[in-house]
């Protein structure tokens, strides 16, 4: 079976904290692809970035920085000097097949960022 | 990227009538896919609106209850029909980007509460 957990409903910090939003996943494929997505206010998913199973090497983007761990099924997400602006909820996916774009959603981690 | 243009953002329906979303994309795709989001929930697919061909539904999710059109490669609806308020949910389209596999493009999501 593939399933994504987020364990995390809600965080709520104070802007400039870090905060690192928890992903576990399990899957039978040998090849997958992990996904965060950002889900603001608008109600509008914004992707985030995408890993495959190939490629372990964690990746920073900004403030944002990704830790892909298979040998614990996880796909940590940290968002470094929080603002505002980041409060959103925060979906990890899973590719459902290869051959295909579907893909399966964690519950999603609700993030409060207040001034 | 995409850009996808949902209709209504919102609407309050009664029990037992049915509501047809729109949703239109300003680029030709293939596959556009149908997600339903209740209430504090994760996001679920519906079905999946291949242009030319009867939708794919997953499982859970009938034709008779969302049915389903796909009159061309950037435009769909979904019709939810006989809606009780279990029906309360918002209902995104989206469709695949073009660059990395399994990246997908929302629209901003209808959402329905049903009274």
């Amino acid at each position: 079976a593939q399933k994504v957990t987020q364990a995390q409903t809600e965080i709520s910090v104070v802007e400039k904290e870090d905060v690192t939003l928890d992903c576990v996943y399990e899957t039978r494929d040998t090849t997958y692809y992990l996904f965060w997505y950002k889900q603001p206010p608008s109600g509008e998913l914004v992707f985030l970035i995408r890993r495959n199973s190939f490629d372990e090497q964690n990746e920073i983007s900004g403030r944002y920085s990704w830790n892909f761990q298979k040998s614990t099924s996880s796909f940590n997400f940290t968002i470094t000097a929080s603002q505002v602006v980041d409060s959103a909820v925060y979906f990890c996916a899973l590719r459902k097949d290869y051959n295909t774009d579907k893909l399966i959603f964690g519950t999603g981690t609700r993030l409060q960022v207040f001034p | 990227s995409a850009v996808i243009s949902q209709k209504p953002s919102r609407d309050i329906c009664q029990r037992g009538t049915s509501l047809t979303i729109q949703c239109q994309v300003d680029s030709q795709v293939t596959m556009m896919f149908w997600y339903r989001q209740q209430p504090g929930q994760s996001l679920t697919l519906i079905a999946t609106a291949n242009q030319g061909s009867e939708a794919t539904y997953e499982s859970g999710f009938v034709i008779d209850k969302f049915p389903i059109s796909r009159p061309n490669l950037t435009f769909s609806t979904l019709t939810v029909s006989n809606m009780s308020p279990e029906d309360s949910s918002i209902y995104l389209c989206s469709v695949p980007g073009q660059g990395a596999p399994g990246e997908l493009f929302f629209g901003e999501g209808s959402r329905l509460t049903v009274l």
